[in-house]
């Protein structure tokens, strides 16, 4: 039982350049999220998915889209990177009605 | 929206003394409130979590308080150990699925 898997761990881009993280959870659940950590800020939300077939913008969601392709997995688009989407990007996942998120391992994305 | 905000940022304990760390909250519609630990390189990891229906809630070394009338809760950690050290988050929810975190605290225990 994996839990959240996300893909890649570490990732380097040059300005403009586009990516996709990949998250994918095994819990059956059938909410998603993705969050950015940078230092001093603790985490904020980026888009959630309530539910498979939805998504909604959280605290900071410009500059990224998302698509929530199935129950199991939800991704997340950089379509032009900036220097000040550099971060560690995490995915996570809770039962419907429940904050209760379990995270993945994370991703640091640099952009240069 | 939801302001959260978590003191110390940073929190240097010996090995066996105890640690406290408060979060103070701006939304009086907030009724879940978990606390997460996160090791180095790896995601946050909830340890413990209370609902505005109770007021302390305790699981080992680790105990959480909630004070919902001034709006604010703490992480209590007693006979504080190495593997203790970490990066913990406050965050709350008001019934929907989303967590507002944190700016979180450095805990290190100190040998």
């Amino acid at each position: 039982n994996a839990g959240v898997t996300q893909t890649p761990k570490f990732q380097v881009l040059k300005t403009g350049q586009s990516m996709t993280l990949q998250c994918a959870q095994d819990m059956n659940h059938n909410s998603m999220y993705w969050y950015r950590q940078d230092p001093g800020m603790g985490l904020r939300l980026i888009y959630y998915s309530a539910s498979e077939g939805t998504t909604d913008k959280g605290e900071v969601p410009n500059g990224y889209n998302v698509s929530r392709l199935n129950k199991r997995e939800f991704s997340l688009r950089l379509e032009s990177a900036a220097p000040s989407q550099t971060s560690v990007y995490f995915c996570a996942s809770s039962e419907s009605g429940r904050a209760e998120a379990f995270f993945g391992q994370g991703t640091r994305l640099t952009v240069v | 929206g939801e302001n959260v905000e978590q003191h110390p940022s940073t929190l240097s304990v010996q090995e066996g003394d105890s640690a406290v760390i408060k979060c103070t909250y701006s939304d009086s519609a907030s009724n879940y409130f978990p606390w997460y630990k996160q090791e180095l390189g790896k995601g946050p990891q909830l340890i413990i979590d209370i609902r505005s229906n109770v007021g302390e809630k305790k699981d080992q070394r680790i105990a959480v308080t909630l004070n919902k009338t001034a709006k604010h809760f703490s992480l209590h950690i007693t006979e504080t150990q190495p593997e203790d050290s970490a990066v913990y988050f406050c965050a709350t929810s008001g019934g929907g699925n989303k967590l507002t975190f944190g700016t979180g605290t450095q805990l290190k225990v100190e040998l």
